[in-house]
């Protein structure tokens, strides 16, 4: 079946540290990929997403995510988090063919910021 | 382009009352979603439309829940009657084909 993990739940880390979270996916073919944000009280915010070509995919906020085929992985980073990054991450799937537009969504990743 | 807009931002209702939450796609989108998120739960696809025509409603959980998507630029969300575990914050998006979704900004419903 097809499926997306973030295997950490909760990742804190302090102000000025980089920041990396994971993202597994199991599909049949590699998927579009996208990563989301959601601030506390928002709705979700796409971070950037994958398609094709360059595995180094840049987004807004200054984060970017690299694409590992071998290792079905999606890893979402960030060199410098600030206090404005505490939010929940969501990492999600969507099928190359047969274009049902559905996002399987990961159970996403709370991130807590040190100050 | 506003982006998904949905209606109203926050509802608090009495148990046994009738919900009704709307939401506007973006232009051009051919998809809309209806999801629901809890802590318990986190996010669940209740129901989805392509090109206005409902595609799977699986994730629907009771009769109480019924959607329509009337046109391109419009669908709602109705709850009838209302139960206090229904009480949850309630997410529209769209999107067109695989292209990703675009959420609206969400409705807090509170039954009490």
């Amino acid at each position: 079946a097809q499926s997306v993990t973030q295997p950490d739940i909760h990742i804190t880390v302090s102000e000025g540290a980089s920041l990396e979270l994971r993202c597994n996916y199991s599909y049949g073919a590699t998927p579009y990929l996208f990563w989301y944000v959601q601030s506390p009280g928002q709705g979700l915010q796409l971070l950037l997403k994958y398609f094709s070509g360059d595995t180094l995919v840049q987004g807004i906020k200054g984060f970017e995510a690299e694409f590992k085929r071998s290792q079905s992985s999606f890893n979402l980073r960030k060199p410098s988090v600030h206090w404005s990054d505490a939010a929940e991450y969501f990492c999600a799937a969507a099928p190359v063919s047969g274009n049902t537009g559905k996002l399987i969504f990961g159970q996403g990743t709370t991130l807590q910021v040190k100050p | 382009d506003a982006g998904v807009i949905q209606s109203p931002r926050h509802e608090v209702t009495e148990m046994g009352q009738e919900v009704t939450l709307r939401c506007k796609p973006i232009s051009g989108h051919d998809y809309l979603f209806w999801y629901r998120q809890t802590m318990m739960r986190g996010l669940e696809l209740l129901i989805y439309f392509n090109n206005n025509v409902p595609i799977d409603d699986s994730g629907m959980p009771e009769d109480r829940f019924s959607a329509k998507m009337p046109n391109a630029s419009f669908s709602t969300l109705k709850i009838q009657p209302s139960e206090p575990r229904d009480s949850a914050v309630y997410f529209c998006a769209s999107s067109f084909g695989n292209g990703g979704y675009t959420f609206g900004s969400g409705t807090r419903l509170t039954v009490v």
